[in-house]
């Protein structure tokens, strides 16, 4: 039972132009969403991320938008940069009786940024 | 310092063989996980240590057995595992809660494991 999904496996975009990678979810009781990026043989590195409580965060070229309702996210990079170009993975985070966190990753999407 | 160690990086080894994963971080964290990845597939969740204790084992296997010998230490002891078993192992911690500026993970930049 995949809980997060990303339903675009890639995606192509020209530098300079607005990226949208989204995903969807199942489960109401996450506490937070995040998203990372993930380049070859490197482990993944963290953009940015959204409370469960709000439907905006901006840090700098990323956004990222929460619509509870229709239980989706997406991420926004303006301007998309050659750099930027890497797999990138949606992840939501929720407590657990243990009283740790779990993180449920999605099945990412591989960007690739045209020059 | 914000940077988790893994070592090594590459490791192959026979069915019969005992090996263990070394990650290491000193960002005062005080749950760190385990996750497994296979190729185009997301990392999946296998242990979560919270405060050196065992908080979350997600089914696996007994071949993998986690350790947390102190709070900025985690091993993961392999023995008998099998071909299916090669991945990309990753590491990762994180400060236990929920709270922006707090929640993200760090992850290390993976063991490749090779069972032959």
């Amino acid at each position: 039972d995949q809980q997060v999904k990303q339903n675009s496996p890639s995606l192509s975009v020209q530098e300079g132009r607005i990226s949208i990678l989204n995903c969807d979810y199942t489960n109401s009781m996450f506490d937070y969403f995040l998203w990372y990026k993930k380049y070859p043989a490197e482990g993944p590195t963290f953009l940015i991320s959204i409370s469960s409580i709000k439907d905006k965060n901006e840090d700098g070229r990323f956004t990222v938008f929460l619509n509870k309702s229709a239980k989706h996210l997406s991420l926004h990079i303006v301007p998309s940069q050659p750099g930027d170009s890497a797999v990138y993975f949606c992840a939501a985070m929720r407590g657990t009786t243990s009283g740790t966190y779990k993180y449920i990753f999605g099945t990412g999407t591989r960007l690739k940024v045209l020059a | 310092d914000t940077e988790v160690t893994q070592t090594p990086k590459h490791l192959v080894m026979g069915m019969t063989n005992k090996k263990s994963l070394k990650c290491e971080q000193h960002m005062g964290h005080r749950a760190m996980y385990w996750y497994k990845q296979k190729a185009k597939k997301p990392p999946e969740l296998m242990f979560v240590y919270s405060y050196e204790k065992l908080s979350i084992n997600e089914s696996v296997p007994s071949r993998f057995s986690p350790e947390c010998p102190n709070s900025s230490l985690l091993n993961l002891h392999l023995h008998a595992l099998q071909p299916e078993d090669s991945a990309l192992y990753l590491c990762a911690s994180s400060h236990n809660r929920a709270r922006s500026s707090y929640n993200e993970q760090f992850f290390g930049p993976g063991t490749r494991l090779t069972v032959l």
